[in-house]
């Protein structure tokens, strides 16, 4: 089946700085993915909608430049948390739909990401 | 936009009797409804899912019912077992490949 991963999968980060997180599609090209941010005990939240070639549409309330995306190939798409802050620490996930067959998608494993 | 709203937020069962979890939904557009499992720490995993053109799905204990013109979708599960007890996600969403609105989640618990 198809295989989405996300690398960290986990990571721990002084306030301040800039922590990048990648969701590859590992057996299929994927022209559109997503990332949600889950906070604990909470429901996932759409933050911005990836396509590639193309500028992410980010989701109300969710600022585009603290939160920057990259999606330069139809495999890879690129989350940068910049200048992260303690109330960004949150449980990152990535999904993809293949461009072969856009009535499905897949969900990577997820990042945590702790800031100090 | 699209909101979903999820009920209950908990559920605690005996092993062996059913659940059900409710989801209703705002957009008449949404045509795609998924239930995901959620482990601790793990990603959401779909466990069943049902189109607006289907009223009624079902994947030996799990079904899943549709309600389009009351815009309300629920998930049945039967015979539950101590390895049911997650957390569950309905969403919604235009199509399956589409972004996804999901509901606030249903902890559910089976007591052996």
């Amino acid at each position: 089946g198809a295989v989405v991963s996300q690398h960290p999968s986990w990571v721990i980060c002084k306030s301040g700085t800039s922590v990048k997180i990648e969701c590859r599609s590992l057996d299929f090209q994927a022209t559109t993915m997503f990332w949600y941010r889950q906070f604990p005990k909470q429901s996932l939240m759409l933050m911005a909608t990836s396509n590639e070639g193309s500028k992410a549409t980010y989701e109300q309330g969710v600022e585009k430049d603290k939160f920057l995306i990259n999606h330069a190939s139809l495999t890879l798409s690129t989350l940068t948390v910049t200048s992260a802050h303690p109330e960004d620490s949150s449980f990152y996930i990535c999904s993809a739909s293949p461009s072969f067959n856009q009535e499905t998608q897949y969900f990577g494993p997820g990042t945590r990401l702790l800031v100090l | 936009g699209e909101n979903v709203e999820q009920h209950p937020s908990t559920l605690s069962v005996q092993e062996g009797d059913s659940a059900v979890i409710k989801c209703t939904y705002s957009d008449s557009a949404s045509n795609y409804f998924p239930w995901y499992k959620q482990e601790l720490g793990k990603r959401p995993q779909l466990i069943i899912d049902i189109r607006s053109n289907v009223g009624e799905k079902k994947d030996q204990r799990i079904a899943v019912t549709l309600n389009k013109t009351a815009k309300h979708f629920s998930l049945h599960i039967t015979e539950t077992q101590p390895e049911d007890s997650a957390v569950y996600f309905c969403a919604a969403s235009l199509l399956a490949g589409n972004m996804l609105t999901f509901g606030g989640g249903t902890r559910l618990m089976v007591k052996p």
